[in-house]
């Protein structure tokens, strides 16, 4: 069965300073990773997604994720964090040919940024 | 391009009343659909997926039960809610083709 970990619900950085978000995966083969944002009361934003090929991938916002197969992870990162990044952010995991396609997610970090 | 709505935004209802939210996707057909419910400090939880019209595939055991009348209609209803019944409810939906799933903006339920 697949899971996700998100390690540290609540994150706090200052401005300006490097931001990372931390998932860790469980599957029995390989699956496809997502990192989500969601603003209070609203739906999910995709941020960024891994399928195949590059394990380096790039999303809106300047932010990225690397997929490493051998720590099973897809950590999030930024380099430099602005106010508008206070948000909850959560990393999902699917197999896209089973089980309709579900997305399972982790329990959510809420990133919190400092002046 | 595709759409997807979720009506009401907001709903207060008392215990034991019954409920029916509405998600609907546009630009698209035959997508998988989605309703999640996400509570305080839970993350979202799964709670029923269809790939197909008529067909309803259930996450967890429940007060709740799902639709899916049209192939762009999905409906997520109960016969009597319960106070554990309250959270924030999403509905996504993602093309057999692709790889995410796309969210609507919710729909916020207080059983009182």
């Amino acid at each position: 069965a697949q899971s996700v970990t998100q390690l540290g619900s609540h994150v706090s950085v200052s401005e300006g300073a490097l931001v990372l978000l931390r998932c860790n995966y469980s599957s029995s083969v390989p699956p496809y990773l997502f990192w989500y944002v969601q603003y209070p009361n609203q739906g999910l934003q995709l941020l960024l997604k891994y399928t195949t090929g590059a394990t380096l991938v790039k999303g809106i916002n300047g932010f990225e994720a690397e997929f490493k197969k051998s720590e099973t992870s897809f950590h999030l990162t930024k380099p430099s964090a602005h106010m508008s990044d206070a948000a909850e952010y959560f990393c999902a995991v699917s197999l896209i040919y089973n089980q309709g396609g579900k997305l399972i997610f982790g329990q959510g970090t809420e990133l919190s940024v400092k002046p | 391009s595709q759409t997807i709505h979720q009506w009401p935004a907001t709903l207060v209802q008392p215990v034991g009343s019954p409920l029916s939210l509405e998600c609907t996707v546009e630009g698209t057909s035959n997508p998988n659909l989605y309703w999640y419910r996400q509570a305080a400090g839970r993350g979202l939880q799964l709670l029923f997926y269809s790939v197909g019209i008529g067909q309803i595939s259930s996450e967890v055991p429940q007060n709740l039960s799902a639709s899916r009348p049209q192939d762009r209609q999905f409906i997520l209803s109960s016969k009597k809610l319960l106070l554990s019944d309250s959270g924030f409810y999403l509905c996504a939906w993602r093309g057999k083709g692709g790889t995410e799933a796309f969210f609507g903006q919710g729909t916020r339920l207080t059983v009182v």
